[in-house]
């Protein structure tokens, strides 16, 4: 499937690196996520777009910077990042109101 | 007290056996509600929707019991490809995206 691609799949980073990560939908929706999955825990929702404005910032803390230059596009930068960071970094996107969430197959990230 | 709280598990059943799942959620005003299933380093995809007069798909039957505030997921004839994470979904109010609140997920694992 490749409704919702996200690059890199992996992608391990020294603290004192600055890189980003890019989710792309090809599903015509209008709003995207960007959720973090730790291990052993729920995801947890990290921002939203809705028609390419934030609509949730959920106290994340600013080393992650959210864009979105379209609807279909949406990135995630990271700088100076804490090894507690590392985790599955999954994108979504959907289309309304109450329906479905289609996720991309997330960027592992390892921070050393 | 967490919005959605699941069993993790890991249920360990045979072949052909039929188990069930339950998911407690805390919004008495949520609207919608989905069952996801996740893989192993995957992302998570939709199971099914789950409808307030239950619905079926399948081995696969939801439940919403909305007077107890929990929902179900009853999988029959399990097969070894049913193993897997079920997470469980809720989304508390309608709005212009959906804010999903996800369980940590319910292990599951099939055995020959």
């Amino acid at each position: 499937e490749t409704g919702v691609t996200q690059t890199p799949r992996h992608l391990v980073m020294g603290m004192t690196n600055k890189k980003s990560l890019k989710c792309e939908q090809h599903l015509g929706h209008n709003a995207m996520y960007w959720y973090k999955q730790s291990a052993k825990k729920p995801l947890e929702l990290m921002f939203v777009y809705s028609l390419e404005e934030r609509v949730e910032n959920n106290s994340v803390p600013s080393r992650f910077s959210p864009e979105c230059p379209n609807s279909s596009h949406l990135f995630l930068h990271l700088h100076t990042l804490q090894p507690e960071d590392s985790a599955l970094y999954l994108c979504a996107s959907s289309q309304g109101q109450g329906v479905l969430q289609y996720f991309g197959p997330g960027t592992r990230l390892t921070v050393l | 007290r967490k919005e959605v709280e699941q069993d993790p598990g890991p249920f360990n059943v045979p072949e052909g056996a039929t188990v069930a799942f339950n998911c407690t959620y805390s919004n008495s005003a949520s609207q919608s509600f989905f069952w996801y299933r996740q893989d192993c380093r995957k992302e998570p995809k939709l199971l099914m929707s789950v409808y307030s007069s239950g619905n079926e798909d399948g081995r696969f039957t939801a439940q919403l019991n909305r007077a107890s505030q929990y929902i179900s997921l009853l999988i029959r004839d399990s097969k070894l490809s049913d193993s897997a994470t079920y997470l469980c979904v809720v989304n508390p109010v309608f709005a212009n995206f959906n804010k999903f609140y996800f369980g940590s997920g319910t292990k599951l694992n099939v055995k020959p």
